[in-house]
């Protein structure tokens, strides 16, 4: 069956470091991942979608890449600021209806 | 505009009573979904409705759980004779279409004692 894996330790950065998160999948080849963010008490929102076609996508400090060989998503943030500090979670499509699979997530916790 | 919006946000019940959770989507999206959260851990996918097609259960973990959307908009997730393994978060997420990123309420959390 598919499996989808993000780190469970929490990633402790300095404010103004860049946070890497990986996000590895086996048995399955998306079509594309998506990456959501979620606060404690709230639903995910949704932050990025990288097509299988496309090596990198940017959105504002964000940065995500998407590699078909290795089987791998990484999940950038740069110049990290303590609001950045969130639980981030990959989810990626398991068939062609729409249904999207979530990793468990990685918490960053920014420090000042 | 509105978001989508669960009710309630907190519901405690006791072993062996039936619960009914309510998501309102986004208004015009076609596809609605419901996973389940535990403490720590991923989101559990249960069940996805889109438009008209039957939904896809493949994910309810027992036949205690069902869920029926009325009219393509409101959902409600049904559990009966709940048991404490129940016990989470049930976060319900709508989108425009099957492929488009998720609109996720916050949540209800479901306590079974």
């Amino acid at each position: 069956s598919q499996k989808i894996e993000q780190n469970s330790e929490a990633l402790n950065i300095q404010e103004g470091k860049t946070a890497t998160l990986t996000c590895n999948y086996t048995n399955y080849s998306p079509a594309y991942l998506q990456w959501y963010r979620q606060d404690p008490g709230r639903g995910p929102v949704f932050l990025l979608l990288i097509r299988e076609n496309e090596k990198e996508k940017r959105k504002e400090r964000l940065k995500v890449t998407f590699d078909t060989t290795l089987k791998q998503s990484l999940f950038h943030i740069t110049a990290s600021q303590p609001a950045d500090s969130a639980t981030y979670l990959c989810a990626f499509l398991t068939d062609s209806w729409g249904k999207l699979q979530f990793g468990a997530g990685t918490q960053v916790v920014v420090t000042p | 505009g509105a978001g989508v919006s669960q009710s309630p946000s907190n519901k405690v019940t006791e072993k062996g009573k039936d619960v009914e959770l309510r998501c309102d989507p986004i208004s015009g999206h076609t596809a609605l979904y419901w996973y389940r959260q535990s403490l720590g851990q991923g989101l559990e996918f249960l069940i996805y409705f889109q438009g008209n097609s039957a939904p896809d259960k493949s994910g309810l973990p027992s036949d205690r759980f069902s869920a029926e959307r009325t009219g393509g908009s409101v959902s409600t997730l049904t559990i009966q004779r709940t048991q404490q393994e129940d016990s989470a978060v049930y976060l319900c997420a709508s989108s425009s279409d099957s492929h488009s990123p998720l609109h996720f309420g916050n949540g209800t959390r479901l306590t079974v004692t």
